[in-house]
């Protein structure tokens, strides 16, 4: 069983739309990420969080630490957003890694 | 804004040879890290570096791997001998403290490596 699981895989939306892109993890964990990868594969940390709610731009990530799930939402969603959204964990036992998820692919279309 | 850099971008090997890697880490970051994507799967952690030594590697990081920050500056991965599995991107990441779990990672954007 996958330590990250993320749903959905694929997303289709429409210029305007509200996003919401799920994550679960079966691990204690010190902290959640969520990253942003490119079509040409690079890669870029959105946010770091180990409770609650930040807010960054149209970007809004939250945390529910008993139920270990966090969603990624995008209000009003534009093209340029269409990415594969991509959440990982740090364990709380400790451990340097990160462990990631399969990611979603968001198209966003005009 | 500071980054992380990493070269090529591009590495085609037959299989065999040997491949280094480069990253170039923000300046003053302490941890760092390599990290693996092949086509179409998750990115995978391969190992953490901390004070010129490995803190913790996965089990993917057999012996044919290795890594080394020869001049202060730069942090690189070695394959001794390339097998076509190796194939894949490989990402350099650094953070400033706390280690990466409790700190945001900056990534490189990746060196594509292609074995023949």
């Amino acid at each position: 069983k996958n330590e990250v699981e993320q749903s959905p895989q694929n997303l289709t939306a429409q210029e305007g739309e509200f996003i919401t892109i799920n994550c679960s993890y079966s691990v204690g964990i010190s902290a959640l990420h969520w990253l942003q990868q490119h079509p040409g594969g690079g890669i870029v940390s959105l946010f770091m969080l180990s409770s609650g709610k930040k807010k960054h731009g149209r970007l809004i990530a939250t945390i529910n630490i008993q139920e270990k799930h966090s969603s990624l939402h995008i209000t009003a969603s534009h093209p340029r957003d269409s990415a594969v959204y991509i959440c990982a964990v740090g364990h709380r036992s400790g451990s340097e890694k990160l462990v990631f998820g399969k990611g979603t692919k968001l198209t966003v279309n005009p | 804004e500071p980054e992380v850099t990493q070269t090529p971008s591009h590495q085609v090997t037959q299989m065999g040879q040997e491949v280094i890697l480069r990253c170039v880490p923000i300046s003053n970051h302490l941890y760092f890290y390599w990290y693996r994507q092949i086509l179409g799967q998750k990115v995978e952690f391969l190992v953490s570096f901390y004070n010129n030594e490995i803190s913790e590697k996965s089990e993917i990081f057999d012996d044919q791997f290795s890594v080394e920050r020869p001049d202060g500056s730069n942090f690189t991965l070695k394959i001794r001998s390339t097998k076509l599995e190796d194939s894949a991107m490989y990402f350099c990441a650094s953070s400033e403290s706390g280690g990466g779990m409790r700190d945001t990672q900056y990534f490189g954007p990746g060196t594509r490596l292609t074995v023949l």
